[in-house]
């Protein structure tokens, strides 16, 4: 499977604390997305990061991508309970697909 | 501008039956991708369709088909329904084909009985 994997698969933090997650992949990219999925719900996308750029900014999100390592990571500062959600990594490989990490739940309490 | 929308909402279906979900990309979306999301196997690309032309399908059997209209609107269709079809569809329309800002709709939870 090309999937990609997000670690952890669950966090919870304080809200006004950073959150992190990560994102591994398998094959080549022309691009890595993230995107916030609220329970049940359909995704929004967040943020897509080239690969020949290194890191991203939006907001409060900071997205960096080491096309060496396979992987990337999101980080959202200062979060908030709104940021309560699923985020998800998407891949587009060589044919053209779209391929989806399996998630990570962050949980922010108020 | 309206966002993606899915009809219907909800579906619940009995085991042989056959269903057929739709969906209305943004308005000048000629791309239009269907994924299958399950608690255990995530987010599955099932296929995707622009101009009217199934670009790109995903490991799934061949019980699940779609078409696309020329007003951009696509059908998916699954027949033969088994339990574990049960998801939540979603649909994600995106200018064109390729690796581009998809916008998503709500999805059609899909129950199977």
């Amino acid at each position: 499977s090309q999937q990609g994997e997000e670690d952890p698969q669950a966090l919870s933090i304080q809200e006004g604390e950073n959150a992190t997650m990560n994102c591994s992949y398998k094959t080549s990219i022309n691009n890595l997305q993230w995107y916030r999925q609220n329970s049940g719900r359909g995704l929004v996308h967040l943020i897509l990061i080239r690969s020949n750029e290194r890191e991203k900014h939006s907001g409060r999100l900071r997205v960096t991508l080491d096309t060496s390592k396979k992987s990337s990571s999101l980080l959202i500062t200062a979060s908030r309970a709104a940021d309560t959600a699923s985020y998800f990594c998407a891949t587009e490989g060589t044919g053209n697909q779209f391929y989806f990490g399996t998630g990570t739940s962050l949980t922010v309490i108020p | 501008k309206a966002g993606v929308t899915q009809t219907p909402r909800y579906l619940i279906k009995t085991r042989g039956q056959q269903v057929t979900l739709s969906c209305s990309p943004i308005s000048g979306h000629r791309s239009v991708s269907w994924y299958q999301q399950t608690p255990g196997q995530g987010l599955q690309f099932l296929f995707e369709y622009f101009s009217e032309t199934q670009r790109n399908k995903g490991n799934f059997p061949g019980r699940f088909s779609g078409r696309q209209f020329s007003n951009s609107r696509s059908e998916m269709n699954v027949s033969t329904l088994e339990l574990g079809d049960s998801a939540l569809y979603l649909c994600a329309s995106s200018l064109t084909s390729g690796a581009n800002e998809q916008f998503f709709g709500p999805g059609t939870r899909l129950t199977v009985l």
